[in-house]
């Protein structure tokens, strides 16, 4: 496609569900990134994928986050047994390359827990 | 850690005046400067980035940044706003350190009144 697609726009879930967010990056594009914005905490890394190369999860906030990236494009970011601090939009972002090309977002997931 | 500063949060300007947002970050190593900007309801898009070169850059709607080594600043500017500028624009950094993931600002809030 044209841009980052991610999906759900929205999502709304309980206290202790786990919830999964689809990111569909840049076609072309090998390196894919997930970020978190929420008030108070502005935007922060959480996970970076290159290629076949092991992810570098330095970002996650804890084991209840994990990623994957199937195929070296669709990725998905699963939330185990979400907590309300977990309430916030969640980005992705690809790249041509990592260090020498800019990050394109996508519209992001907004992402809350009652 | 590396971090980066934005000193205004919130800059209100009438239309026609001009605009200058700080941005300091702390590494000292080579940088990859960026800023976005997330209009309401959209997602966060590239405004212009520094990567080497001239260190006057200048990006999409007029605007453009002077990266200044010595003082560690990548400020954006724009001569003569509208407000259609009005949005959340934000500082960013990739570094040789750390390549893949940009670092965030907190972002700036500017309101052009018509």
């Amino acid at each position: 496609g044209a841009g980052v697609s991610q999906s759900p726009s929205n999502k709304v879930t309980e206290k202790g569900k786990d919830v999964e967010l689809r990111c569909d990056p840049i076609s072309g594009h090998t390196a894919l990134y997930w970020y978190r914005q929420s008030l108070g905490q502005g935007l922060e890394f959480l996970i970076y994928f290159q290629g076949n190369s092991a992810p570098d999860k330095s970002g996650l906030p804890s084991d209840r986050f994990s990623a994957e990236r199937t195929g070296g494009s669709v990725s998905t970011l699963t939330i185990q047994r979400t907590q309300q601090e977990d309430s916030a939009v969640y980005l992705c972002a690809s790249s041509a390359r990592d260090w020498n090309q800019p990050q394109h977002f996508g519209d992001g997931t907004r992402l809350s827990i009652l | 850690a590396q971090s980066v500063s934005q000193h205004n949060h919130h800059v209100i300007l009438s239309e026609a005046a001009s605009l200058e947002l700080g941005c300091n970050y702390s590494y000292g190593g080579t940088v990859n400067l960026f800023w976005y900007v997330q209009y309401p309801g959209q997602h966060l898009q590239l405004l212009l980035k520094y990567f080497s070169g001239d260190p006057l850059v200048k990006g999409i709607k007029g605007f453009e940044a002077e990266f200044i080594k010595s003082k560690f600043s990548f400020n954006l500017r724009k001569p003569s706003v509208q407000w259609s500028d009005t949005a959340e624009y934000f500082c960013a950094v990739t570094h040789s350190g750390s390549a893949r993931q940009l670092t965030f600002g907190s972002g700036t809030q500017l309101t052009v009144l018509p």
